[in-house]
């Protein structure tokens, strides 16, 4: 069973830059998963960041990128802001049509 | 632009099937290019996806769920359904349908606000 890793947590500071990645247990991240994120806070529904990489989804801020970083997809936050804590999900499009959300990243903006 | 909005009870016995709706509306689930999916989150956990849809009728499902889950597509209502049998606590979860555009990007661009099932007798 294919596994999406993801940091648990992560901590930073308003105004800094946050890279948060999504791996594979066993393999690569390529562009050929189209990795795509999504933010939600709780309560609310996610909501669609980046796809196929590095796409920001309609009327996502800038600050929000998508790249390919060594082996795994990346979510880099530039100067972050008090608003952008939530939680963060990539998802992975496997061979033969599934899916694979990773366990989630818990962002602490402080 | 498309909205969707999830229905179905939000209580469910164990050992016995959900069942939910998705209607889709502002659009046409018969849209090339799209697929109508399932995705659930267990209380304070991270999100599964459990199989999506094509108009078509071609479903792909989470391997992990394929025994007891089955979507289905009605295309003339524009809703698509999610059948779990056999549902224990385990299953408790607030499940989201969603627009998931496939081919040459593969990712969702509209999300239901999401509904709780909660299993318990």
């Amino acid at each position: 069973q294919t596994v999406v890793t993801q940091e648990p947590s992560f901590s930073v500071s308003p105004g800094e830059t946050v890279t948060l990645t999504c791996g594979l247990s066993s393999g690569s991240v390529s562009a050929t998963y189209y990795p795509s994120w999504y933010q939600q806070t709780p309560g609310q529904a996610p909501r669609t960041l980046i796809y196929s990489t590095n796409i920001r989804s309609s009327g996502v801020p800038d600050r929000f990128s998508g790249s390919i970083l060594g082996n795994k997809a990346a979510l880099t936050i530039t100067g972050a802001q008090a608003d952008d804590e939530s939680d963060y999900f990539c998802v992975l499009y496997m061979s033969g049509g599934s899916w694979v959300f990773g366990g989630g990243t818990k962002l602490t903006v402080l | 632009q498309v909205q969707l909005q999830e229905s179905g009870p939000g209580l469910v016995k164990p050992s016995q099937t959900l069942s939910l709706t998705c209607t889709v509306s502002g659009g046409s689930i018969s849209t090339g290019g799209y697929y109508w999916s399932w995705i659930r989150q267990h209380p304070g956990k991270g999100l599964e996806w459990i199989g999506h849809i094509y108009y078509s009728g071609s479903a792909y499902y989470n391997p992990s769920l394929k025994s007891r889950v089955i979507i289905s597509v009605d295309t003339s209502e524009n809703q698509f359904s999610l059948k779990l049998s056999s549902v224990s606590a385990a299953d408790t979860a607030v499940f989201y349908c969603a627009k998931m555009k496939g081919g040459t990007g593969w990712y969702i661009d509209v999300w239901g606000k999401g509904t709780t099932v909660t299993v318990s007798s």
